[in-house]
């Protein structure tokens, strides 16, 4: 069955940048496309970017342009994230979520979340 | 950006009702090559990810319980919910996927009367 598993809670300080990956089974990674989402708790859901496992492209919200970088690791089926710069805006829980299709498509598998906090 | 308008903030309801939940697109989500709608409908519980329940605006994801019915077209699209249950008191979100960036409702909190 397809899973997406994202890692742990992260606590760090103002100004510094954290990785968080999504592994995923249960599918062709390698052909497939994931998009990360932002939710601040007790707010709606904004969409930060996608990228196509397939060959690293990458397509972003002009929001989180120079906040977010997506990269993938298809030997092993992970897609990550980084955020840089980090301020206490950025506290939020974060998702991955597998989206059907050939792109511009609906997404249908989501990792359980992680939790960042910046705070010092 | 495609402005997802969705109403109402919060419904109360008791069990058995039926409930309808309203998005309102900025843009139309149709995409001409296909005839679809790309308008999705997630179910959230607290402490949990979304939950597809329906895309393509009406067509409903295998295993979702048949009282969850999604309908619309041009701009306006409407999440109905029949014969409420117990379990169904979560936040509801709509989600355009037609163009970058992809868009959510500002959400619906079904709540307990």
């Amino acid at each position: 069955q397809v899973k997406l598993q994202q890692s742990g809670a992260e606590l760090v300080k103002p100004g510094a940048s954290v990785k968080l990956s999504c592994k995923t089974s249960g599918y062709t990674f390698s052909t497939s496309y994931m998009s990360w989402f932002k939710q601040i708790p007790g707010q709606s859901i904004e969409w930060i970017g996608m990228i196509y496992a397939g060959d690293g492209g990458t397509g972003y919200n002009q929001k989180f342009k120079g906040k977010a970088t997506l990269t993938v690791d298809t030997s092993s089926s992970t897609a990550y994230m980084d955020l840089s710069s980090l301020t206490t805006e950025d506290s939020a829980v974060y998702f991955c979520a597998r989206e059907v299709g050939d792109g511009y498509d609906y997404f249908d598998y989501w990792g359980q979340g992680v939790m960042v906090t910046v705070s010092s | 950006d495609i402005v997802m308008t969705q109403s109402p903030f919060s419904l109360a309801v008791s069990e058995g009702e039926m409930v309808t939940i309203n998005c309102k697109s900025s843009q139309s989500p149709l995409s001409s090559g296909n005839q679809k709608n790309y308008l999705a409908w997630y179910q959230q519980k607290p402490g949990q990810s979304p939950k597809l329940l329906i895309y393509y605006a009406s067509t409903r994801r295998s295993g979702v319980p048949d009282r969850f019915i999604g309908s619309g077209s041009g701009t306006d699209f409407t999440l109905t919910i029949s014969d409420v249950q117990a379990e169904d008191l979560a936040d509801y979100y709509c989600l355009q996927h037609y163009s970058y960036p992809y868009t959510f409702g500002a959400g619906t909190k079904l709540e307990l009367k």
